[in-house]
Parts: structure tokens; C-alpha cells; sequence
């Protein structure tokens, strides 16, 4: 099993482009999330979903947006990004919504001049 | 509203040295806790965690207990390694509404020296 993938491991972008981070899962679960980890402000969930189709919005939702078409994938979409998005953004996945263990990839770094 | 308070760091010690980070929260209800690691370079993963008062969680020679009087979660270990160093995340879940939500506190960097 190849766990939580995520790509890139860096980016860098302009104000104003857009880019999609990828996140996928081998383990079947139904549970992913997005979260985005700034100094000093731990981890923040961004969006999540329950299973393929349904998505909901987490703490820290504008600027960014999902989708779920299949139980593995999970990308993140920035539309415009701004320098507030400069972040480390971590994928997670569980077996199901409210499972004690959740699994994380190992991070995107992204910047944005 | 949910949060989690950690220690400031970096926490510096020697090998072999006791640890204590502390971790409080304040939550409706009773929340499950946990204890998140993220080692140079990776992504999260749990520690240990503990669903309900006065559990205690453990592993890896690390622990922590759940005290509802005093709403803290501290992680102790007897004696760190070098292998240790790492960033530590107390986390909470609330345990009504079943939502999966991760609430974490702004992590503590330990740094073990030889």
C-alpha cells in the first residue's frame, strides 16, 4: 500500500494562477480532508468528504474547492491564488467519517509571490 | 468554541531526558484526544490517543491521560532518543455530531540533542 500520496511536494505560484493538488488513497476510504498548516496555527481543515460525490466545507473554505468523483482521488483546486495561500497543505484519509486514526500525506509546500 | 493550547517551543533536551509537553483544551462534551508526530520531511501520524476520562494512551514509550477535571491531555515519555526529535500536535475530536474533524493545537517542536 502506498498510503496518502500527494503532488507536488513544492510549488510555486503567481498571484492570480490557478492549480489543482492532487491526493489520492489505496486503502478504501471513504473519509478524506484537507487541511493547511501555517506557523504557529497548527493544522486547519479546509474541505472534507464522506464518500465519491459528497463534499463539505471545513473551517477555512475560501479560495479553495473539491470534488469526489471516485473513492481514491481527492484533488484541491485553487481558483486565484493570493499570498495568504502560501502554505504546507496536507491531505488525510479515513476508514470513516468520526475513525479514530487518520492518515496523512506527506505535505505540499506552496508559495505564492 | 473547540480548541487545543499547547506548550511553547522548541522544547530542547538530552538523550535520555524526561519529557512533558502540555496540552489543554476546552470542548463541549467529551472529545476523543490524540497525539499526533510529524517527523522531518512527512505527513502526520497518530501517537496515541484516549476516548474518554481518565484513559491513558500509549506508545512507543510515550503516554498521555485524559483529565477531564483539568481538561489536559500532557504527553510524558521517561526517556527521549534522538530518534524523538520531531513535531508533536495535540488534537481533539468532538465526539457529537460524528464529524471526523481534527482540532489541533500549533504543534510543539522537540529537538533531542546527543
Amino acid at each position: 500500500n502506498a498510503g496518502v500520496t500527494q503532488t507536488p511536494k513544492f510549488q510555486v505560484l503567481k498571484t492570480g494562477q490557478s492549480m489543482t493538488l492532487q491526493c489520492a488513497q489505496d486503502m478504501n476510504h471513504e473519509y478524506m480532508s484537507w487541511y493547511r498548516q501555517d506557523p504557529g496555527m497548527g493544522l486547519r481543515l479546509i474541505h472534507y468528504s464522506v464518500g465519491a460525490g459528497i463534499t463539505d466545507q471545513g473551517e477555512v473554505p475560501n479560495g479553495y474547492n473539491v470534488s469526489r468523483s471516485t473513492t481514491e482521488d481527492f484533488p484541491l483546486r485553487l481558483l486565484s491564488a493570493a499570498p495568504s495561500q502560501t502554505s504546507v497543505y496536507f491531505c488525510a484519509s479515513s476508514y470513516l467519517q468520526g475513525a479514530y486514526e487518520q492518515y496523512f500525506g506527506p505535505g505540499t509546500r506552496l508559495t505564492v509571490t | 468554541g473547540n480548541s487545543v493550547t499547547q506548550m511553547e517551543g522548541p522544547v530542547t533536551l538530552s538523550e535520555e531526558a524526561f519529557l512533558t509537553i502540555n496540552c489543554t483544551y476546552t470542548a463541549t462534551g467529551y472529545p476523543s484526544l490524540f497525539w499526533y508526530v510529524q517527523y522531518p520531511g512527512e505527513g502526520l501520524q497518530l501517537l496515541l490517543k484516549a476516548t474518554k476520562a481518565d484513559d491513558k494512551g500509549s506508545n512507543k514509550g510515550f503516554e498521555a491521560t485524559y483529565r477531564k477535571e483539568t481538561t489536559s491531555f500532557h504527553l510524558e515519555k521517561g526517556s527521549v532518543q534522538v530518534s524523538d526529535s520531531a513535531v508533536y500536535f495535540c488534537a481533539l475530536m468532538r465526539s457529537s455530531g460524528n464529524t471526523g474533524k481534527l482540532i489541533f493545537g500549533q504543534g510543539t517542536t522537540l529537538q533531542v540533542k546527543p
